[in-house]
């Protein structure tokens, strides 16, 4: 079956960096993209990007950019994604999940989520 | 980037009812319009996806409908475990961007 296992939760200060993993199996890992999605707590989603597996090709959302990179490991078939220059406001559920270009891009499979706090 | 707007943003109805939640692009996005429901302390689950096709083990309460900017998701026949979030979320266009959400409390 289908699953996508984030890593732990972490505690990062101001300024640092997280690196978030995500291991896919039960599937090709690189037959789909992978999307990252946060959401910061008692608010909505928010979709941070893309990631094609296959490629290494890469999109961000344009408040991200310059601060996340998304890459992978298609022997081990996981999906990092990177986060830089640690704000409070990165405070989140950091989730991936699986896109499904037959679907028009739906994500049809999510990780569990990773609680990612930024506190001094 | 494409605005997406849900209402209401919250509701409250009782079992066995039919609802509706409303989302609307600020420009068309076609169909590429989906639906998730997440629960407390959970990751989303998608329900519907191109706007009207039901995802595989998604009961058949669920439905959607809609094209270009006006979008609804309905449930005909409340259950005590539809209690969720609903967010719909467009994929016509980079970024793919979220509804704020509507709270269903049963």
């Amino acid at each position: 079956q289908v699953q996508l296992v984030q890593s732990g939760a972490e505690v990062k200060k101001p300024g640092a960096s997280v690196k978030v993993s995500c291991k896919a199996s039960g599937y090709t890992f690189t037959n789909y993209d992978i999307s990252w999605v946060r959401q910061a707590p008692g608010q909505g989603l928010e979709w941070m990007g893309w990631m094609n597996p296959d490629t290494g090709n890469t999109g961000y959302a344009q408040k991200l950019q310059g601060r996340v990179t998304m890459t992978r490991n298609t022997s081990t078939s996981t999906a990092y994604m990177d986060l830089s220059s640690l704000r409070s406001e990165d405070t989140a559920v950091y989730y991936c999940a699986r896109v499904v270009l037959g679907m028009d891009d739906a994500f049809d499979f999510w990780g569990q989520g990773t609680i990612l706090t930024v506190s001094s | 980037d494409i605005q997406m707007t849900q209402s209401p943003s919250s509701l409250s109805a009782s079992v066995g009812e039919r609802v509706t939640i409303t989302c609307r692009a600020s420009q068309s996005i076609k169909n590429y319009l989906h639906w998730y429901q997440q629960k407390p302390g959970k990751a989303p689950k998608l329900l519907i996806y191109a706007a009207s096709s039901l995802q595989s083990g998604v009961p058949s309460s669920f439905s959607g409908s809609g094209s270009g900017t006006d979008f609804t998701l309905t449930i005909s026949s409340l259950q005590p475990e539809d209690s969720a979030t609903y967010y719909c979320q467009q994929s016509h266009s980079s970024p793919y961007t979220f509804g704020q959400g509507t709270k269903l409390e049963i």
